[in-house]
């Protein structure tokens, strides 16, 4: 069976600071990947989405980047942090482009 | 750009009581409609989907309906139980892309009391 792993589970960052999240896809090959951005419990905004190795595609101007240098591995990353990166990010997978499975989330905090 | 509905925002019922969630979606191209129930500080989990060509799809306490012309489905929760209590999100795809790019509504806050 399929399983998404995240790390960090939280994490509290000074403004300024560089941020990497990481993700991990177990037991599929080739899935297309997500990261979401979830503000207060509500509403999932969708920032990236890979469809392989290399490929990334940005929903959003924003103060962040994503990479994909694994197969099975998605990075969420900024150079300095800003008070409004505050947030849940989930990071989701799927196979041919349709039902999404997402991962626990990484609970992130910038003050 | 697809845009999806959701109502009502919070809803409070008794256990044992039914609880029904609507949305409604603006792109017919749209085919397949997944919904998901979060709990506090947890990532969301698919609960039930439907495709375009399906009008209802039921599992167990959990049923979903679809209607394409009016562009909208619900979420039907029977016997509802203290651990339904959750935020639950519907989403919408128009499956025409390699990345099958969700659109979600803004969820619905879900308390059932004992």
């Amino acid at each position: 069976s399929q399983t998404i792993h995240q790390w960090p589970a939280t994490l509290v960052q000074p403004v300024g600071s560089p941020l990497s999240l990481e993700c991990t896809v177990e037991g599929t090959s080739n899935p297309n990947l997500y990261w979401y951005r979830q503000a207060a419990g509500r509403g999932l905004q969708l920032l990236f989405y890979s469809v392989g190795i290399g490929q990334i595609s940005s929903e959003v101007p924003q103060n962040l980047s994503a990479s994909r240098p694994q197969d099975r591995q998605f990075i969420l990353s900024s150079k300095k942090l800003l008070l409004s990166d505050s947030g849940f990010y989930l990071c989701a997978w799927s196979k041919g482009g349709e039902t999404q499975y997402f991962g626990p989330g990484t609970r992130l905090l910038v003050l | 750009g697809e845009n999806v509905e959701q109502h009502p925002s919070t809803l409070s019922v008794q256990e044992g009581d039914s609880a029904v969630i609507k949305c409604t979606y603006s792109d017919s191209a749209s085919n397949y409609f997944p919904w998901y129930k979060q709990e506090l500080g947890k990532g969301p989990q698919l609960i039930i989907d439907i495709r375009s060509n399906v009008g209802e799809k039921k599992d167990q306490r959990i049923a979903v309906t679809l209607n394409k012309t009016a562009k909208h489905f619900s979420l039907h929760i029977t016997e509802t139980q203290p651990e339904d209590s959750a935020v639950y999100f519907c989403a919408a795809t128009s499956g025409g892309t390699s990345y099958g790019k969700l659109t979600f509504g803004q969820g619905t806050i879900l308390t059932v009391h004992p």
